[in-house]
């Protein structure tokens, strides 16, 4: 079964650092891209990273130079790193894959979810 | 990256269309035919119910379908059905090679 599951999720204080996970099972991470979407409570979605087959990364701009996208082939595991933690971090964090057809063809939407893990940024 | 915009709120009665509309620039939908919607109804996680604009995964009923004129891209929701109260977003692939979210509309059905 094709599943995401995502962990790493806490309290932290501002400015201090976190990274969380997200196991993959049924496929293989680093054949897919695979992106972190956030949601703060009651708010929409927004889309924070992704990275690609082939290494590259991007970053939205409310996180860019302070978050890390990247996997862990010998886990099939997705990461994030987050540093300098701010209280507009505060979110439920979701990772998900793209969608990819029968013959490895990729298309631009994301097919595949995890639970989310919760991150909340307060003193 | 300013998000999309989309409509707060749309409702129909059973059986009725709805349509909810996301529009964006010449940055992110107004370039590509990358544009793809999902529906989350409350405490879960997005479902992707159309991608590429107008094409639907499997499992998605024909009853959801999408289309794009120039900086607006369109999901309407034929048939509406009770289990279609959700919250809808929007999303396109950006020049940045970026990715970007509508502020997302909330479906009710009468």
């Amino acid at each position: 079964e094709v599943q995401l599951v995502e962990s790493g999720g806490g309290l932290i204080q501002p400015g201090g650092s976190l990274r969380i996970s997200c196991a993959a099972s049924g496929f293989i991470v680093s054949s897919k891209y695979m992106s972190w979407v956030r949601q703060a409570r009651g708010k929409g979605l927004e889309w924070v990273s992704v990275i690609y087959s082939g290494g590259s990364t991007y970053y939205a701009d409310s996180v860019k130079g302070r978050f890390t996208i990247s996997r862990d082939n010998s886990k099939n595991t997705l990461y994030l790193q987050m540093d300098t933690l701010r209280a507009d971090d505060t979110a439920v964090y979701y990772c998900a894959r793209g969608y990819y057809d029968s013959n490895g063809y990729y298309y631009y939407g994301m097919d595949v979810w995890g639970q989310g893990t919760t991150v909340t940024v307060s003193s | 990256q300013s998000a999309l915009t989309q409509p707060p709120s749309v409702s129909g009665s059973p059986g009725q269309s709805v349509t909810i509309s996301c529009t964006g620039t010449s940055s992110d939908i107004g370039s590509y035919n990358r544009v793809s919607w999902y529906q989350q109804p409350p405490g879960t996680a997005p479902r992707l119910i159309i991608y590429d604009v107008r094409h639907r995964p499997s499992g998605v009923p024909d009853r959801f379908s999408g289309s794009k004129s120039d900086y607006t891209a369109s999901l309407t929701i034929s048939g509406l059905q009770a289990e279609d109260e959700a919250d809808y977003y929007c999303s396109s692939y950006t020049t940045s090679s970026t990715w970007v979210f509508g502020g997302g509309t909330k479906v009710t059905v009468l």
